[in-house]
């Protein structure tokens, strides 16, 4: 089983409706990360939290919502989903050390009508 | 303005030969750097990462350049394989940084031809 499990792994809704993604781990990790990847742009941070009571906005937390549940569950929604947020959705988790290295789930592609 | 660059979206080689994947910054901030690796229908992987007291970082046939005076890093493999045929993306963070200040580049496709 993967270390970093996202659901769902494809969706597709239309526009207003409401979307939540969901991510475990299993790695004991108490770092947890939201990115979106588009094409040409990279991965770019959305949310990330550092422990179930500290949640911080990234680079591009507009349009979204976090909700760490337990440390190892970090779930991210879309109250109004719309087309520009359709993507490719990474959590990630990392341990405390200094080194960058993050542990990325398999993805969740998200399309919005 | 992106901060790091990866102006190859692609990039093909033979199996056998040196792949050279590029990656340019512009915040002389940056003190740390890494490399991941990303399959079809996977998340990125940690590849390698080298640190800016370095100039080079080797893990058998992977190695990582920094070039701090021309903010430029390279990411060499030899010989290059046919499962090495991913998405590379390079990324950098502050002295102060942690995964949370990562700043990742756009990525370059790799095919390595058998």
């Amino acid at each position: 089983d993967a270390d970093v499990t996202q659901t769902p792994r494809n969706r597709i809704t239309k526009t207003g409706k409401r979307i939540m993604l969901e991510c475990s781990q299993t790695k004991g990790h108490d770092r947890m990360y939201w990115y979106r990847q588009d094409p040409g742009l990279g991965l770019r941070l959305i949310y990330y939290s550092f422990d179930v009571k500290d949640i911080n906005k990234g680079e591009i937390s507009d349009g979204y919502s976090v909700s760490r549940q337990a440390q190892a569950k970090f779930s991210l929604s879309l109250e109004s989903a719309i087309p520009n947020q359709t993507a490719l959705y990474f959590c990630a988790t990392s341990d405390g050390t200094y080194t960058g290295e993050l542990f990325f789930g398999e993805g969740s592609r998200l399309t919005v009508l | 303005d992106q901060q790091v660059k990866q102006n190859s979206p692609s990039l093909s080689v033979q199996e056998g030969r040196i792949s050279i994947l590029n990656c340019d910054y512009t915040n002389s901030m940056f003190d740390y750097f890494l490399w991941y690796k990303k399959y079809p229908a996977e998340g990125p992987t940690f590849l390698i990462s080298i640190s800016s007291i370095k100039d080079k970082n080797e893990d058998g046939r992977f190695t990582v350049f920094l070039n701090k005076s021309a903010k430029h890093l390279s990411l060499h493999i030899v010989p290059s394989q046919p499962g090495d045929s991913a998405v590379y993306f390079c990324a950098a963070s502050p002295i102060s940084g942690s995964a949370r200040q990562l700043t990742f580049g756009s990525g370059t496709q790799l095919t390595v031809l058998p």
